[in-house]
């Protein structure tokens, strides 16, 4: 099973719509939890980061939040643009794991005219 | 200020060659990271370099597979007798030290596809 599940899986909204993205860890303590975008054939570029103590973490039209108690964290992307149509990658470095990260899944998000 | 440079970014071999993977950091970092992804999974950790050391290459495959960074020149990730289920997409990271906090930067990637 893996350490860090993220749902949904794929998501399609329109334009100017906001839209929610969650991540679930399993193993803590953790040092810090980080969403990554990734554009297709590219590599991924951070968004935030949040340490343990830290609640919510703004970038822009990019929110995100973290509840250490139920180890979930989500993703909130406010008036979605075209160029947000990209995989979203939750991040959690683990203090077991040393400094390596260790990523979700992603959510695909494309957001359609 | 470049990025992350990584080269090639696409490589076709046949099963049976070698690969080698090319990742110069961004100017100022001295820590490098490999990871692969493989088709619809997520990134996966490979090794932890800083120059001439390996710090962690606790994912790294037992075979087939090393990776350098020397004190001169781009870290390089090689792949000896390569076969299809190398095929991935093989991404490099740089950061200007390896504290916890520090935000790792991702280069383009380099695609294999082993035939």
């Amino acid at each position: 099973k893996n350490q860090v599940e993220q749902s949904p899986q794929s998501l399609i909204i329109l334009e100017g719509k906001n839209c929610t993205l969650q991540c679930n860890y399993t193993v803590s303590p953790f040092s810090n939890l980080r969403w990554y975008k990734q554009d297709t054939g590219r590599g991924p570029v951070s968004l935030t980061i949040m340490t343990f103590s830290e609640n919510t973490k703004s970038n822009g039209r990019y929110t995100a939040t973290l509840d250490a108690d139920t180890k979930q964290s989500s993703l909130h992307i406010t008036a979605s643009q075209l160029s947000d149509s990209a995989s979203y990658i939750c991040v959690v470095t683990f203090k077991a794991a040393g400094n390596k990260l260790t990523f979700g899944g992603g959510t695909r998000v494309l957001v359609k005219p | 200020n470049a990025g992350v440079m990584q080269n090639p970014r696409h490589l076709v071999r046949r099963r049976g060659q070698e690969a080698r993977l090319r990742c110069s950091p961004m100017k100022g970092h001295s820590h490098v990271y490999w990871y692969r992804q493989l088709p619809e999974e997520g990134l996966k950790f490979m090794v932890y370099l800083q120059k001439e050391n390996i710090i962690d290459e606790s994912g790294m495959p037992k075979e087939r597979f090393s990776a350098e960074f020397p004190k001169e020149g781009p870290s390089i990730l090689r792949i000896q007798q390569v076969v299809r289920g190398d095929s991935a997409a093989y991404f490099c990271a740089s950061s200007t030290n390896g504290g916890l906090q520090e935000t790792q930067y991702f280069g383009p990637g380099t695609r294999l596809l082993v035939l």
